[in-house]
């Protein structure tokens, strides 16, 4: 059972355009949400992170969208570069106990010069 | 001044032999975790300690066995390997359990068992 869905699987994306990146959760208990960049041969990497009592939070060209109704949260990337190019994963965890990261599967973003 | 550091970088083995991959954090974090990923890029917890005491056991089998001999090191020794070991392991440290505090990964130890 999938409880973080992300798509697309994969995208290419022209320099200078926007990138989106969408995540979809089922447990209502999730309460706050990470995204993840990985480079080819590296650890992931946190990029930006929400709580659901906001809408939006932006940082520089990363800005993550949330509908707390939808049970959805994207990343747009503005003036998408080449070095942007690597996975991205968003996740979730559960407020409480033991922090457990949910992954979704990941995004292969390719910025295209 | 490398954050977490996990060696060997690369781990290639047959089916039956035993293998320990090491972790260490120079953070001063209290909780370190160990990740898998498999071929899809999927990433799942595996086991997660906090000041040297197990705090989540994901369902892994117990051929696999974490051991923190202090806070700084987590280590992972596997049994009697099988061909679905096969994977990309990840270890990770936080400031804290808290379920916003940040992950730092190492860069991974990619096993492979033929």
């Amino acid at each position: 059972q999938q409880q973080v869905k992300q798509s697309p699987q994969s995208l290419i994306v022209q320099k200078g355009g926007i990138s989106i990146i969408n995540c979809a959760y089922e447990n209502t208990a999730f309460d706050y949400f990470p995204w993840y960049q990985q480079f080819p041969g590296k650890g992931p990497a946190l990029l930006i992170a929400i709580r659901p009592d906001v809408s939006e939070k932006k940082e520089g060209r990363f800005t993550i969208s949330f509908n707390k109704s939808a049970k959805q949260f994207s990343l747009h990337i503005m003036d998408s570069q080449p070095g942007d190019s690597a996975t991205y994963f968003c996740a979730a965890s559960k407020l409480g106990g033991a922090q457990k990261l949910v992954f979704g599967q990941g995004t292969r973003l390719t910025i295209n010069p | 001044d490398t954050a977490v550091s996990q060696t060997p970088k690369y781990l290639v083995t047959q089916m039956g032999n035993d293998k320990s991959i090491k972790c260490e954090q120079n953070l001063g974090h209290d909780t370190m975790y160990w990740y898998k990923q498999d071929s899809k890029k999927f990433l799942k917890i595996m086991f997660s300690y906090n000041n040297k005491e197990l705090i989540i056991n994901e369902t892994v089998p117990n051929r696999f066995s974490p051991k923190s001999p202090d806070k700084a090191h987590l280590n992972l020794h596997i049994n009697s390997l099988e061909l679905g070991d096969s994977a990309v392991y990840f270890c990770a440290s936080s400031q804290d359990m808290g379920n916003d505090s940040p992950l730092h990964f190492g860069n991974g130890t990619r096993l492979t068992v033929t």
